[in-house]
């Protein structure tokens, strides 16, 4: 199944707050999962990559944590700020060339 | 922005037309990208290519043709355009170890089908 659900589709957060995204696949085969910011009238721009390897992966404030037997993996934002308010989108990578995106999650930070 | 960027930014255009969208990167990458992005689809990939005239489908295919004389122009075509393909569309490269790795995305077109 070369699926990557997402969710959830919109969230809202109180500034300083801890804002959480969840995606599931079921391809095993997936080996690399990035995750995709975008703000309004611009492309995606890659925010964090993760492994299979690895659980977890830091870097600032942002944190994907990978559980590969229940095949989720999460990004977290810590401290949110109003300059995070942008769509998110995980990914999954397999194959080398196939990459498949998650429909995404609009995140709105309150100031 | 990796050096990418996709013309026309806008366009609208009438069912039947054909249209062509440019993407023009300078930093000579192998791997290049058409999505489309919808809302509550995400984006989706149209085709990509791995070289000059390799391309391959992407799981949106159908409907469009792309081609790719010069490593530094991948070109997405319409044939006959239809009202289900207003869409953004982004151009991509791929700059990381394996082909999909580490994508920068272009700016994107938004394109309008009467």
């Amino acid at each position: 199944q070369q699926q990557v659900k997402q969710s959830p589709q919109s969230l809202i957060v109180q500034k300083g707050g801890i804002s959480i995204i969840n995606c599931a696949y079921e391809n095993t085969a997936f080996d690399y999962f990035p995750w995709y910011q975008q703000f309004p009238g611009k492309g995606p721009a890659l925010l964090i990559a993760i492994r299979p390897d690895v659980s977890e992966k830091k870097e600032g404030r942002f944190t994907i944590s990978f559980n590969k037997s229940a095949k989720q993996f999460s990004l977290h934002i810590m401290d949110s700020q109003p300059g995070d308010s942008a769509t998110y989108f995980c990914a999954a990578l397999y194959r080398d060339d196939k990459i498949i995106f998650g429909k995404g999650t609009r995140l709105h930070i309150l100031p | 922005d990796a050096g990418i960027t996709q013309s026309p930014r806008h366009k609208v255009t009438e069912t039947g037309t054909p249209v062509t969208l440019r993407c023009h990167q300078t930093e000579n990458h192998r791997y290049m990208y058409w999505y489309r992005q919808d809302p509550g689809h995400g984006l989706r990939l149209i085709h990509y290519s791995y070289g000059v005239k390799d391309t391959d489908k992407g799981e949106v295919s159908d409907g469009y043709s792309v081609s790719r004389s010069k490593t530094e122009d991948f070109l997405l075509t319409l044939e006959s355009a239809t009202s289900s393909q207003t869409s953004v569309y982004f151009c991509a490269i791929s700059v990381g170890d394996r082909r999909a790795d580490e994508q920068f995305f272009g700016p994107g077109t938004r394109l309008t089908v009467l």
